[in-house]
């Protein structure tokens, strides 16, 4: 099992739908999470942390499993804005040092 | 807003040269590390930095990688003898302690 696995996409749906992603992680001991977006060509910029008791964040709402080990993102009223990539990643030992990204998840939002 | 810059946005080099990637973190955070994604492929960790030493690396950050910080602002990555294989996007990133780290831009390294 890879240490961090995404569907990599592309998810194509229409603007105004809600699309969830699942990112699933092998190590059980993992304690920090957060999705990021990738523009194309572009750094990963921060989209939200993923707490234990589950966050939202405007249209976007983030969840962790630990009994199953996935975390999930959910965005509702999908804008044309939203069209990137999102990075699931899991850092094992708390922090931000060595953390391990996925290879992503390709969303794009049609008009 | 502060951000982490980084430069030059995209550097050319023969092969079996040495090249400095630069970069600037926020200034108030205390860790820093360095990042590469091959096009087409995942963000990758290679090190971080805390402290004035490494903290932590990758496998991939062998001893033709290298980092300092040679002043109070700056963050330098090293190859010193580049392979085709190091092309890549190299992202630097900076984060208080124990929170989430900010990217930089990217250098875009070309070895030909």
């Amino acid at each position: 099992r890879k240490e961090v696995e995404q569907d990599p996409g592309p998810f194509n749906v229409p603007e105004g739908a809600t699309v969830a992603f699942n990112c699933t992680y092998s190590n059980s001991a993992s304690q920090s999470f957060f999705w990021y977006r990738q523009d194309c060509r572009k750094e990963p910029k921060l989209l939200m942390s993923v707490y234990s008791s589950g966050n939202e964040d405007g249209r976007f709402t983030a969840q962790l499993n630990r009994a199953s080990q996935y975390i999930s993102l959910l965005i509702r009223d999908s804008k044309l804005s939203d069209s990137a990539t999102y990075l699931c990643v899991v850092n094992p030992e708390g922090g931000y040092q060595k953390v391990t990204f996925g290879t992503g998840t390709k969303l794009q939002v049609i008009p | 807003e502060p951000e982490v810059t980084q430069t030059p946005s995209h550097q050319v080099t023969q092969m079996g040269q040495e090249v400095i990637l630069r970069c600037v973190p926020i200034s108030n955070h205390l860790y820093f590390y360095w990042y590469r994604q091959i096009l087409g492929q995942k963000v990758e960790f290679l090190v971080s930095f805390y402290n004035n030493e490494i903290s932590e690396k990758s496998e991939i950050f062998d001893d033709q990688f290298s980092v300092e910080r040679p002043d109070g602002s700056n963050f330098t990555l090293k190859i010193r003898s580049t392979k085709l294989e190091d092309s890549a996007m190299y992202f630097c990133a900076s984060s208080e302690v124990g929170a989430e780290a900010f990217f930089g831009q990217g250098t875009r390294l070309t070895v030909v």
